[in-house]
């Protein structure tokens, strides 16, 4: 079945470390994003990718890295400067020229101890 | 640029009562709209959408929003509750063209709480 994979689901890591979140999608697409969700505060947008080997920064890009190095794959990696990494990471997937409709994988739940 | 105001975080109904979710939204352009529904610790699934043609826009499982561009509205609403509809639902919109590229913006959520 097509669909986006992201891994792992739950992920715990110490102050200080950086951690790489693994986004993958078998539905051809061109785009792919990442959000990330607090309680309350929707979705933000931390990079997304229009092509690939570019990327664009969203509205909370800092202390996060992306890379395009295949189409089917988008991985985020939360480095130690992101002061508050605690949040649930959602990844994403559309066709470009299209209507916008966004395709989300299951998430990743990451918590700083 | 477009902005998405979701005007209430959470609406507890009980179950087999009609709902109301609301949604406004504002851009100078012409615009994409949708309706996602989030369970817990999961993805957020595509509801219905508003690209163009009727203004009145139905899901597969009983959910109707309707486009209303003199109030810039979306507003989303069920009939009859289930149990099983207890989710949180975003708005989003887009626009067709422009420096956004085609990016959705979300609203905050509402959190819609079924009680039986």
């Amino acid at each position: 079945d097509g669909g986006i994979t992201q891994s792992p689901k739950y992920l715990f890591r110490k102050e200080g470390q950086n951690v790489t979140l693994s986004c993958e999608q078998n539905l051809n697409h061109d785009a792919m994003y990442w959000y990330r969700q607090d309680p309350g505060q929707g979705l933000r947008l931390i990079y997304y990718s229009q092509i690939v080997n570019d990327f664009q920064k969203g509205d909370i890009a800092e202390g996060y890295s992306v890379s395009r190095e295949k189409k089917e794959s988008f991985p985020l990696t939360v480095t130690s400067a992101q002061k508050n990494p605690t949040a649930f990471y959602l990844c994403a997937s559309r066709t470009t020229g299209g209507a916008g409709e966004l395709f989300f994988g299951e998430g990743s739940r990451l918590t700083v101890l | 640029a477009q902005s998405v105001t979701q005007l209430d975080s959470q609406v507890p109904v009980f179950e087999e009562a009609p709902v109301e979710l609301r949604c406004n939204y504002s851009s100078s352009v012409s615009v994409y709209l949708f309706w996602y529904v989030q369970y817990p610790n999961q993805g957020l699934q595509l509801l219905l959408k508003y690209l163009s043609g009727s203004t009145l826009v139905e899901s597969i499982n009983g959910f109707e929003a309707e486009f209303n561009k003199s109030q810039t509205s979306f507003h989303l609403r069920k009939p009859s509750v289930h149990i099983s509809d207890t989710a949180e639902y975003f708005c989003a919109v887009s626009a067709p063209s422009g420096g956004s590229q085609g990016n959705l913006i979300f609203g905050k959520g509402t959190k819609l709480s079924v009680k039986p």
